[in-house]
């Protein structure tokens, strides 16, 4: 069985500041792991994904998150926020080479604040 | 290049009635899920084809169903809809194993 816990319902930063969203997950094989991006009234847009390549993983709209495997965690960060930003991240993960289905965290909204 | 496309975008209907939700994945895509989003429950799966078989289902009634046609585009039914199957529906495809999914805008379905 797989699943995502992703730790805070609601983050709240200032513009230019470092946006830290965490999530941690268990899988009893080999994960896939991916961070999504939900605007308001939109589905949901794929910002970045670990498929057991490089640990460090850049994706899109200058995001990055690192797969660590001793603390089962898979955090996103931006160095430098923007109000664009504002929206709710997912976090989700898959097992390996059965990866048809994406178990999704409860969901992380970021506020961005001018 | 196309998203994955939905149709329609907002639907209403009665309880008791039955719906039917279409998805047009990316070109060349043959893997295509369905998700529900609630308030509630969050991102739940429903069920998961490929090349026109169901391969995958989510815990959900018998009332939810799907087909894939041939050219990959893919329809999810409700029968004898309730109250509580208000919500979101996303359809994903994407073209194979080890690929992430593209999300189209999902159907907003509400049942009153």
């Amino acid at each position: 069985a797989q699943s995502v816990t992703q730790l805070g319902s609601h983050v709240s930063v200032s513009e230019g500041a470092l946006v830290l969203l965490r999530c941690n997950y268990s899988s009893s094989v080999p994960p896939y792991l991916f961070w999504y991006v939900q605007y308001p009234n939109q589905g949901l847009q794929l910002l970045l994904k670990y498929t057991s390549a490089a640990t460090l993983v850049k994706g899109i709209n200058g995001f990055e998150a690192e797969f660590k495997k001793s603390e089962t965690s898979f955090h996103l960060t931006k160095p430098s926020a923007h109000m664009s930003d504002a929206a709710e991240y997912f976090c989700a993960v898959s097992q390996g080479a059965n990866d048809y289905k994406l178990s999704f965290g409860a969901g992380t909204t970021v506020t961005v604040r001018a | 290049k196309a998203g994955v496309t939905q149709t329609p975008r907002y639907l209403i209907k009665t309880r008791g009635q039955q719906v039917t939700l279409s998805c047009s994945p990316i070109s060349g895509h043959r893997s295509v899920s369905w998700y529900q989003q609630t308030p509630g429950q969050g991102l739940q799966f429903l069920f998961e084809y490929f090349s026109e078989t169901q391969r995958n289902k989510g815990n959900f009634p018998g009332r939810f169903s799907g087909r894939q046609f041939s050219n990959s585009r893919s329809e999810m039914n409700v029968s004898t809809l309730e109250l509580g199957d208000s919500a979101l529906y996303l359809c994903a495809s994407r073209p194979g194993q080890g690929y992430g999914y593209t999300f189209g805008s999902g159907t907003r379905l509400t049942v009153v």
